[in-house]
């Protein structure tokens, strides 16, 4: 019931494509949805979050959906670049609750 | 001026020693956190404090023992230290507990011999 499942496990598309990651989860308690970029030796940054209360967000080129029924969120990348290749993560929590991550996407943009 | 600085970066040591691993945050921020990621990239929170006060512990061996002297930091000490250790420890911190976004420091590399 904690888990945060995260598809797919890695990866690759050409300069300006659209590259789509899911996630699916069970708890419906969790109710703060954000998504995390890590770059090699780096911490995760936080690229954007979504609560359940909104269907969709925008932030630049980064575009989060959710799915409440479905109970699934995805992070869609307009126009990628190579410098967006990175491993990205999805989350989630419960209010006062920990942080559960999904298994991380590995990202490769072409030039 | 790191928001979250952690130390040492690398950290290579013999099994059964005992090591000690600094956060700091410079944030404002009144909770923070230590993480494992494991050598497939597994993040999984092991400690969390709010206001110096214990409110996550997650399923961890007791040879992991944190201590937060004040707001701005965290530190990590691990007795005894075993080949399953070997991973990358993050640090991070957040305004709140739970469902705020949270400051990762750059984590930090953990290798035993």
């Amino acid at each position: 019931q904690q888990q945060v499942k995260q598809s797919p496990q890695s990866l690759i598309v050409q300069k300006g494509g659209i590259p789509i990651i899911n996630c699916a989860y069970e708890n419906t308690a969790f109710d703060y949805f954000p998504w995390y970029q890590q770059f090699p030796g780096k911490g995760p940054a936080l690229l954007i979050a979504i609560r359940p209360d909104v269907s969709e967000k925008k932030e630049g080129r980064f575009t989060i959906s959710f799915n409440k029924s479905a109970k699934q969120f995805s992070l869609h990348i307009m126009d990628s670049q190579p410098g967006d290749s990175a491993t990205y993560f999805c989350a989630a929590s419960s209010q006062g609750g920990k942080l559960i991550f999904g298994q991380g996407t590995e990202l490769s943009v072409k030039p | 001026d790191t928001a979250v600085s952690q130390t040492p970066k690398y950290l290579v040591t013999q099994m059964g020693n005992d090591k000690s691993i600094k956060c700091e945050q410079n944030l404002g921020h009144d909770t923070m956190y230590w993480y494992k990621q494991d050598s497939k990239k597994f993040l999984k929170i092991m400690f969390s404090y709010n206001n110096k006060e214990l409110i996550i512990n997650e399923t961890v061996p007791n040879r992991f023992s944190p201590k937060s002297p004040d707001k701005a930091h965290l530190n990590l000490h691990i007795n005894s230290l075993e080949l399953g250790d070997s991973a990358v420890y993050f640090c991070a911190s957040s305004l709140g507990a739970g469902g705020q976004p949270q400051h990762f420091g750059d984590g930090t590399r953990l290798s035993i011999l």
